[in-house]
């Protein structure tokens, strides 16, 4: 069975303090991994996808890069913006993701 | 519309009753997905639709779960005998091809509180 495993679980930054998510898995075959932003009320909304070990990618502030047992989210210089759950998920078959519980960041100005 | 719509946004409901949670897609996606998300969790699959069938439905919880899409668009997912264990935000999401999730988009979720 797919495990997704996020830490830590919430996170408090000063705005322009740079910090990084894990986000640890199991998966008999990677399909894909996906990073997505959650804010509250709101459905998850799609950020990155890493297919194989040492990709990377990148987008404004927010960096993802990919080993074979886990991922890291980068968040550089961050703004209050930044705030959100962020949840990393794994892809084993054609359909299906498995979610982790997420990281909830908080960017203080 | 221009994103994926459900209805209700909020549904209270008292334990032992019937629901009924329903998801537009984006016109013209043939995959749909429903999760629920437990406060504190992340999402978790539910079913997945490919057309109207449902292709896989391994993730309902009981057989109190049930969802159609019967002509490959709206889907309703209903549960019978509701329990305080069956709250939670239930998620649709479509895409325009099966397990496309980089293009796939979320509805903003039904919040069922069972009382």
């Amino acid at each position: 069975e797919d495990q997704v495993t996020q830490s830590p679980e919430a996170l408090r930054l000063q705005e322009g303090e740079s910090s990084s998510l894990n986000c640890s898995y199991t998966v008999s075959g990677l399909r894909g991994l996906f990073w997505y932003r959650q804010d509250p009320g709101k459905g998850p909304e799609f950020l990155f996808t890493l297919y194989s070990a040492g990709e990377e990618k990148e987008k404004e502030r927010l960096k993802a890069t990919l080993t074979k047992k886990e991922s890291f989210l980068h968040i550089t210089a961050p703004k209050p913006e930044d705030s959100a759950t962020y949840l990393c998920a794994v892809r084993s078959n054609d359909y299906k993701l498995s979610f982790g519980a997420g990281t909830t960041v908080t960017v203080r100005a | 519309g221009a994103g994926v719509s459900q209805t209700p946004s909020n549904k209270v409901t008292e334990k032992g009753k019937y629901v009924e949670l329903r998801c537009d897609p984006i016109s013209g996606h043939t995959a749909l997905y429903w999760y629920r998300q437990s406060l504190g969790q992340g999402p978790e699959f539910l079913i997945y639709f490919q057309g109207t069938g449902a292709a896989d439905d391994s993730g309902l919880p009981n057989d109190r779960f049930f969802a159609v899409r019967p002509e490959g668009s709206v889907s309703t997912l209903k549960i019978q005998r509701t329990e305080r264990g069956d709250s939670a935000v239930y998620l649709c999401a479509s895409s325009l091809t099966k397990g496309a999730f980089a293009e796939a988009f979320f509805g903003q979720g039904t919040r069922l509180t069972v009382v």
